[in-house]
């Protein structure tokens, strides 16, 4: 049974790229949240998908866009990147759009110079 | 406003000793969950425990115990007898369910070293 796996496990990017991560969800799972782990601190949850759609968005600009495909995986897409935008990205998934137990992939580190 | 805030940044024991992490929210909500999260060096968040506002009780889990007391709006988390392997940032989170504007909010993180 294959957990939450996310891709690439490392990236490098410079100011003003865009960027695309990609996430499948547990088996079984239908639900996928976004976090952005900034170093030394907690994540901060960016957004979640359900039934193809954002259903909740924390503080984040819009430059922060995903989406979620017909098979449950999803992206999370980020444009004009910033040097403030380099930090461990983390997708989690879920059942039925809920947090509880929401089991978390490796996550994606993003490097901006 | 909601909030989880965990004084301590670092904690350093001897393999065997006992440790006890702190955790103190904040919230006006009556309904919510609290959760702690171990996320050893690879970097993958391990779920460890969920408690709803509602239950007060405390659990145990081998090695593990969590101590919720809503009058002081903690919930603590205490390793009895550490290991080396117990060497991690552990984050205490609180999520406030309601629709679209549900969210989980983590703390800044505990990192614990056990040494041998």
């Amino acid at each position: 049974d294959a957990g939450v796996t996310q891709s690439p496990t490392h990236l490098i990017k410079t100011r003003g790229q865009q960027v695309t991560l990609r996430c499948s969800p547990k088996s079984g799972h239908d639900t996928v949240s976004w976090y952005q782990q900034a170093l030394g601190q907690g994540p901060q949850f960016i957004f979640q998908y359900y039934e193809e759609e954002e259903r909740q968005r924390g503080n984040f600009p819009d430059r922060f866009s995903g989406h979620q495909f017909p098979n449950y995986s999803s992206e999370l897409n980020v444009n004009a990147l910033l040097l403030g935008d380099s930090a461990l990205y983390l997708c989690a998934s879920s059942l039925g759009g809920d947090f509880d137990e929401q089991f978390f992939g490796p996550g994606t580190r993003l490097t901006v110079l | 406003a909601q909030k989880v805030t965990q004084a301590q940044t670092e904690i350093s024991v001897v393999e065997k000793e006992d440790v006890t992490l702190d955790c103190v929210y904040e919230t006006r909500d009556t309904t919510y969950y609290l959760f702690w999260y171990k996320q050893p060096p690879s970097g993958e968040l391990v779920f460890l425990i969920r408690r709803n506002s509602f239950d007060e009780q405390n659990e145990i889990s081998g090695r593990y115990s969590w101590n919720f007391q809503k009058s002081t709006s903690s919930f603590n988390f205490t390793i009895t007898a550490s290991q080396v392997v117990d060497s991690a940032v552990y984050f205490c989170a609180l999520y406030l369910p309601g629709g679209n504007t549900g969210k989980l909010i983590f703390g800044q993180g505990t990192t614990l070293q056990v040494k041998p």
